[in-house]
């Protein structure tokens, strides 16, 4: 069974740099999983970041961008600010269709 | 961009629902739709997805041969039946539309399935 892993947990300066990432335990994670990530704050619908990799959402601030470092996907935040602190998912997109999510991380900004 | 769910609530152990989601402010027949799901206080998970004329459907693998997803254009709606319900089905149901590069889009506020 394919599963996507992602830090459970991070912590991060107010104005730091962090670097989230999201790997495949079949694979390496490169631009054919059109790897998406994914912002959620408790108590609210998750919202849409970054999609194919390093696109950003309409809207979304230029301190977020996506990557792929080495064999995972990679969200980095630069700059990070206090209302950054929520949980991040990313998406992958498998052979026959299927797509699944990574286990999240919840990121602390203090 | 709206999207609406409805049909939550709380079914006995190998009972069925049937979730649906009205769909605003987009050309709903050509995107792709997804059923996303999250239990609680655990993470996000994929459940179905179903292309724009509604031709092709995909599953994951926990929920393959009981949840059903489809759609009526004519409604802007997609629907998902859920049958042989199990207690680890419980969990809020988000309606998802299709972004761009097999993304998720944009996000209903969804609604909670609890089975007990």
């Amino acid at each position: 069974q394919t599963v996507v892993t992602q830090e459970p947990s991070f912590s991060v300066s107010p104005g730091g740099t962090v670097t989230l990432t999201c790997a495949l335990s079949s694979d390496s994670v490169s631009t054919t999983y059109y790897p998406s990530w994914y912002q959620q704050t408790p108590g609210q619908a998750p919202r849409t970041l970054i999609y194919n990799t390093n696109t950003r959402s309409s809207g979304v601030p230029d301190r977020f961008s996506g990557s792929i470092l080495g064999n995972k996907a990679a969200l980095t935040i630069t700059g990070a600010q206090a209302d950054d602190e929520s949980d991040y998912y990313c998406l992958l997109y498998m052979d026959g269709g299927i797509e699944i999510f990574g286990g999240g991380t919840k990121l602390t900004v203090l | 961009v709206q999207l609406v769910e409805s049909g939550g609530g709380s079914v006995q152990p190998g009972g069925s629902l049937r979730l649906s989601c009205a769909a605003s402010g987009f050309t709903f027949n050509t995107y792709w739709m997804h059923w996303v799901r999250q239990a609680p206080g655990k993470g996000l998970e994929w459940v179905s997805r179903i292309d724009g004329d509604g031709s092709s459907a995909v599953y994951a693998d926990s929920v393959r041969g009981r949840f059903t997803i489809s759609r009526d254009n004519a409604k802007n709606t997609v629907y998902l039946q859920m049958n042989s319900l199990r207690v680890d089905d419980t969990a809020v149901y988000y309606c998802v539309n299709g972004g761009r590069a097999y993304s998720c889009g944009n996000w209903g506020k969804g609604t909670l399935v609890t089975i007990s």
